[in-house]
């Protein structure tokens, strides 16, 4: 089974400050999404990257697909207390069923930012 | 756009009572739902996948019997939590996506089972 390692768990960084959390997955990503989530609410989509050397960028946030699709890292720019939260990447997994692909999630990483 | 709209965000019941949690597509179609368990600080974890008009798919370890779940349309799929019992407490998430497109979650439902 595929699965993915986020890193770090947590990070505190000051306002201001720039931020990078990788996402390492076991096999070839085939399709990876990254989410955020704040505590006891849903997942805000914020980027999903197909082909390697992918980048997408949404304003501060950067997200990129490594050449041999296996590592995806998001990087935040200056970062502001509305960046808080926890953030999940999500890989799709072959599903043999009609309909879209199931995703395999990592474990999380959880953001504060300090004013 | 890509909406989706998960109802109750919390309940609060007693233990043997049966809970039901929907989930609508609000401005799309969805091919496909899917059903997710979180406990605190942990990630999430797939129960489920539903395609309209068929039935769901469980993965393992998650009873079908006790997670009920009904893909009546497309724009709709209803879990229920049969005679829920503390164990069962849980923060309980949707999604719903289309092929090729990413995964659109709901706000999650809060179930507690005193």
């Amino acid at each position: 089974s595929q699965e993915l390692e986020q890193s770090p768990q947590s990070l505190i960084v000051q306002e201001g400050k720039n931020l990078t959390i990788n996402c390492t997955s076991s096999k070839t990503l085939y399709g990876l999404y990254w989410y955020k989530q704040k505590y006891g609410e849903g997942l805000i989509f914020l980027m999903m990257l197909q082909k390697g050397g992918e980048e997408k960028s949404h304003e501060k946030i950067t997200a990129k697909l490594d050449e041999k699709k296996q590592q995806s890292s998001l990087h935040i720019t200056a970062s502001q207390p509305s960046h808080a939260g926890i953030y999940l990447c999500g890989a799709d997994i072959p599903y043999s069923g009609a309909g879209s692909y199931q995703l395999t999630f990592g474990k999380g990483t959880k953001l504060s930012v300090i004013p | 756009g890509a909406v989706v709209s998960q109802h109750p965000s919390w309940v609060i019941c007693k233990s043997g009572t049966s809970v039901k949690i929907e989930c609508r597509s609000l401005d799309f179609q969805a091919t496909t739902m899917f059903w997710y368990r979180q406990f605190p600080k942990q990630s999430l974890m797939l129960m489920a996948t539903s395609n309209e008009g068929s039935k769901a798919t469980y993965e393992q370890g998650v009873e079908k019997d006790k997670f009920l779940i009904n893909h009546a349309s497309l724009t709709l799929s209803t879990l229920t939590v049969t005679s829920a019992h503390p164990e069962d407490s849980s923060f309980y998430i949707c999604s719903a996506g289309q092929v090729d497109q990413p995964q659109h979650f709901g706000d999650g439902t809060r179930l507690s089972i005193l």
